[in-house]
Formats: C-alpha cells, structure tokens, sequence
C-alpha cells in the first residue's frame, strides 16, 4: 500500500541555518511527489514537484529511488519559511489521488 | 478568476444534524477532490471526481456523500454528523484529471465542529 511518512513533527532551525525536511515513501508504481506548503492562516500551495525539478524560495527536493525518499532542502532557512510542510505522493496514477504524510511545522527562529 | 472557493468557513454541528459544504472552481478543472485536515495525521482524501457525473472514493469516504452535476461545483454532504467528523474540510481541483504536471489548487477550507 501506499504510505508517506515524515519522521519529524516538528523542526526548529534558526535563520540562515540550513534545513532538511525529510520525507520517505512506499509505493508499487512509478512515484510523482510533491511537497506543498501552508503558511499560518492560508491555504494548502504546491511548493515542488519532483517531476519540474525547480528550486522555488531557495528550496529543492530530489527524488531518490533507491531510498524511497523526496527531502526538502534550503541552504539557509528565513523566518519567512515558518510554516507547515507536507510531502505528497499520487497514489492513483491517472486518477491521481494525494496521499499526503502527517506533516512537518517548520519555525526558523530569529 | 477567483479559483477555489469554499462555503461556509466555520459550522457548527449537532450530533445527527446534515448539512452540505459548498466547493466551487472557475478554472473550468475536470478534477476536484475533498481532504480533511486532523492534527497529527495530514490531510486525508475523502471523495474525489474526475468530471461531471463522475466521482469515486478516497481514503476515509465512510459518512460523507457527493456528487458533481456541473463542471464547477462538487458540494461534500454530511449525511448524519458524528463528533468524529470535526475536522478542517478542504476542497481541491486541478485542470486535467490524469496528465502530470499540472498543479492542484486548494481552497481556504471550512472548519467544522460537531457538538
């Protein structure tokens, strides 16, 4: 079955430290992962998907088949970046269905 | 265009008591799904439909029902509310159901509590 997990609830960093949010999947098929973004009182937003290959806000995300893994990295975090972070997979193929892991609450400290 | 929209923002339910929440989309998008959002587990699919008259079930369907007669609106109706349905509702949709790379827009979500 299919599964995304996040190992860190939480994660704190202080500015301009650099960050790695991690993110590791299960699935049978050929993975299309995303990471999307909600900062306080907004809605859910695309940040990445693996397949553009962007770096957007400083952050960048590679797929790693072998370990079954789609980290988000930025070299040095901003206050700004201060948000919840989830990694999704498309679980459905053409019917695509997010499965979203429980999530990551990023806070860069001053 | 003013994209996803959801209505209302915050409901309050009792226990039995049914209701609809809206979802409208203006991006003329074949695809719209609904999540809810619960602490500590993310964001789960509920119901999806990748067209007019077509939908089918996600992850955690069971109480609620939908359907999606016009291209724009695809409402999640609570049949009997259950305390275990508090949770934030989030509506989605994306332009092509089955192509890649064609990014998923959400809308601001509606919380709902049930007493």
């Amino acid at each position: 079955a299919q599964r995304v997990t996040q190992p860190e609830k939480l994660l704190s960093v202080f500015k301009g430290a650099p960050v790695e949010l991690k993110c590791n999947y299960s699935y049978s098929g050929s993975p299309e992962l995303f990471w999307y973004v909600q900062y306080s009182r907004q809605r859910l937003q695309l940040l990445l998907r693996h397949i553009s290959r962007e770096s957007i806000k400083g952050f960048t995300a590679d797929l790693n088949k072998g370990e079954t893994s789609f980290h988000l990295k930025k070299p040095f975090a901003q206050e700004e970046d201060s948000a919840m972070y989830y990694c999704a997979l498309n679980s459905g193929g053409s019917n695509y269905k997010l499965t979203f892991g429980k999530g990551t609450l990023l806070t860069v400290n001053p | 265009n003013a994209g996803v929209t959801q209505t209302p923002k915050f409901q309050v339910l009792k226990t039995g008591q049914s209701m609809t929440l809206q979802c409208a989309q203006d991006m003329n998008h074949e695809y719209m799904s609904w999540y809810r959002q619960d602490p500590g587990m993310g964001l789960r699919l509920i119901h999806y439909s990748v067209g007019a008259g077509i939908t089918d079930q996600g992850e955690v369907p069971n109480g609620y029902n939908v359907s999606r007669s016009t291209t724009e609106d695809f409402p999640l109706r609570l049949l009997s509310a259950a305390p275990s349905q508090t949770s934030v509702y989030f509506c989605a949709s994306r332009r092509f159901a089955g192509l890649a790379n064609n990014e998923q827009f959400f809308g601001p979500g509606t919380r709902l509590t049930v007493l």
